[in-house]
Order: C-alpha cells, then sequence, then structure tokens
C-alpha cells in the first residue's frame, strides 16, 4: 500500500481565516513532505520533516505554519494568507534511507486552497 | 545545481500512437531518476523509477532507460491510449547532502491522446 490521504480536498478561505491542512501516512516512512503546484508548473517543495524534525524550509513565509506530531501525521497550519497562496498543495512521503538519503516519495491527492 | 529538462508540450496523439517523451538531466554523480504522472485534478503518481545507469523503469506499458553517457531518460509508450491523458513529470533526485537530495523536477508535459 501506497497511499497519502490528504484533507480536505478543497477550501476556501478568506485572508484573516486559520485553517489547517492534514497529510496522513502509514507506510511506516519518517520523512514528510508539503509541496505547493500553481497550475501547468511542476510542484515547489516547502517543507521536509526526518524523523519528526524539520529539516528543510523552502524561505516560505511565516503565515504557513508546518507541524508533524508523530510519524504518520503532517499538517500545515495556515494564516493570513494572500490570493497568491490559492494553489494546490500536495504532501508527499518516503522512507530514509542509508545515510539520511531519502528514498522513492509518494503524493497524496492534494487540497486546493482558494484564498479570497 | 541539479536540474532536469522535458520538452516543450503539449503533445497531441492520436489512440495508438507511440510516445515519446524527452528528458534530460545535469547532476554530478548517479542521481535517481523518476517519472511521475497527474491526472487532471489529482495529485502525483509515481509512474517508474531508475536508479542506476542502464536500469529500464516500466510500467502500465511506460518504459524509461537510465542512459549515464546522454544523461537522458525518455519517457516511451508504444500504443497510448485515451486514459493516458495527463501531464508527465520527470524528476531527479541527488546524492549530495541537504536540497540537492530532494526531488528537481522538469516543467512537466501536457499529452493528450484524442479517440
Amino acid at each position: 500500500d501506497t497511499e497519502v490521504t490528504q484533507t480536505p480536498k478543497h477550501l476556501v478561505m478568506g485572508m484573516t481565516n486559520k485553517k489547517s491542512l492534514k497529510c496522513e501516512q502509514h507506510m511506516g516512512h519518517r520523512a514528510m513532505y508539503w509541496y505547493k503546484q500553481k497550475a501547468k508548473k511542476p510542484p515547489e517543495l516547502m517543507f521536509v520533516y526526518s524523523y519528526e524534525k524539520l529539516s528543510i524550509n523552502e524561505s516560505v513565509p511565516s503565515r504557513f505554519s508546518p507541524e508533524c506530531p508523530n510519524s504518520s501525521l503532517l499538517n500545515l497550519h495556515l494564516h493570513a494568507l494572500q490570493p497568491e497562496d490559492s494553489a494546490l498543495y500536495l504532501c508527499a512521503s518516503s522512507q530514509v534511507g542509508l545515510a539520511g538519503v531519502a528514498d522513492t516519495q509518494y503524493f497524496g491527492p492534494g487540497t486546493r486552497l482558494t484564498v479570497l | 545545481g541539479n536540474s532536469v529538462t522535458q520538452m516543450e508540450g503539449p503533445v497531441t496523439l492520436s489512440e495508438e500512437a507511440f510516445l515519446t517523451i524527452n528528458c534530460t538531466y545535469t547532476a554530478t554523480g548517479y542521481p535517481s531518476l523518476f517519472w511521475y504522472v497527474q491526472y487532471p485534478g489529482e495529485g502525483l503518481q509515481l509512474l517508474l523509477k531508475a536508479t542506476k545507469a542502464d536500469d529500464k523503469g516500466s510500467n502500465k506499458g511506460f518504459e524509461a532507460t537510465y542512459r549515464k553517457e546522454t544523461t537522458s531518460f525518455h519517457l516511451e509508450k508504444g500504443s497510448v491510449q485515451v486514459s493516458d491523458s495527463a501531464v508527465y513529470f520527470c524528476a531527479l533526485r541527488g546524492l549530495s547532502s541537504g536540497s540537492a537530495r530532494q526531488l528537481t523536477f522538469g516543467s512537466g508535459t501536457q499529452l493528450t491522446v484524442l479517440p
């Protein structure tokens, strides 16, 4: 089973709202990722968690706040977003192999976010 | 740094036509190479991968061979179906530390197959 689940599937929020995206995997993977994808573009890496610790933050604005409560769950907390943050947000997970090198990444279906 | 170059799209083919989507890369050492497919309104699905030179990845009739000498990983399928219509991303994972270990994606190629 290579399933990564994400909720909600769609989210519409105002610029003053606070919302959260949720990602879950039960493959025993110890690396989890958040990506942002704009229309007709490849995914852009936002955050990487390895063994529940934040290992990479690709200079993402502080209005995006990731959280990894345990090895199966990854959240992305959203606050005071801008309309240009509207995008598909993808979660992925992978094993962590030898010397900490990440294995194949498996993606969830994404959350389509619209900021009004 | 690492980079991936994919052929420009969109690509439109008739059903049962032969498909090639070109992908070349720049990276140090021997990166792992991947093809992901994204169907409309969905996330990315791993289509196939290869982790060393001359490896051939294959899945659902699609194939790609890791060519170190030409730094290429072209995607091929002998007979496409309407259901293959999607965006295809070539990607590499480097072997260096830090961000270089993460996936580097090509720009994506939109494929439309007409009945």
